[in-house]
């Protein structure tokens, strides 16, 4: 158990649809990045928030957004969902947000979009 | 142009010594190697990050030669449960625009009894 804890752990919409993911990081942890990993793209850095502000962007489709509140819990919002949304999303998390953090990830959404 | 070059799959048996070899041609002077394992439908879990030389902890070790354009994951004695695939990444440690993990395609070690 990594201590970061994601919601739902499936998902299952229809093209169209939005959804909201969500990620708590783990106690003491300032940083939450977002990854998307598909059977033919692989694992995917999308966005990363330290201390609610964002702090990198990777391949985020404009269609996708998140934000990391006050809290630290990060929501990562998917609208105008297609077919090869389809993938499981992994939120991990680190101390501070350095490249060289051990990033910590959760146990992913599996999201399916019929 | 890819960062890191690895093999796309190793086959083992239970009992050896399994050494996985990443490919880092262009590393730039601040860059640290770092390993992760992931195991089907979980997040990546790390194993193991170095600068240079050698580095071992209780679950690996890793070596990176002197002009480090190479690494090298060493995995002793591997056992069925270390079946995963293995991604080797190489970052500046800085923050910023460049504060992104890439990771590549993995090395698919399967282990056999």
């Amino acid at each position: 158990d990594s201590g970061v804890t994601q919601t739902p752990k499936h998902l299952i919409t229809a093209t169209g649809q939005r959804v909201t993911l969500r990620c708590s990081p783990r106690s003491g942890d300032l940083s939450v990045y977002w990854y998307q990993q598909s059977l033919d793209q692989g694992l995917q850095f999308l966005i990363q928030y330290y201390n609610g502000e964002e702090r990198a962007k990777g391949n985020i489709l404009e269609r996708f957004s998140a934000q990391q509140f006050p809290d630290l819990h990060s929501e990562l919002n998917l609208s105008s969902l297609e077919l090869g949304d389809s993938a499981l999303y992994f939120c991990a998390s680190s101390v501070v947000g350095l490249s060289t953090d051990t990033q910590y990830f959760g146990p992913g959404t599996r999201l399916t979009v019929l | 142009l890819a960062k890191t070059t690895q093999p796309i799959s190793m086959d083992s048996y239970e009992g050896q010594e399994v050494n996985i070899t990443c490919s880092h041609n262009n590393i730039a002077t601040n860059d640290y190697i770092t390993w992760y394992q992931q195991f089907p439908s979980q997040g990546p879990r790390f194993i193991i990050q170095g600068y240079k030389t050698k580095v071992t902890n209780e679950v690996a070790s890793l070596f990176i030669p002197a002009d480090r354009k190479s690494s090298t994951l060493s995995l002793p004695r591997v056992s069925l449960s270390d079946t995963a695939v293995y991604y080797c990444l190489v970052e500046p440690p800085g923050g910023g625009a460049t504060n992104k993990l890439i990771f590549g395609t993995g090395t698919l070690l399967a282990v056999q009894p």
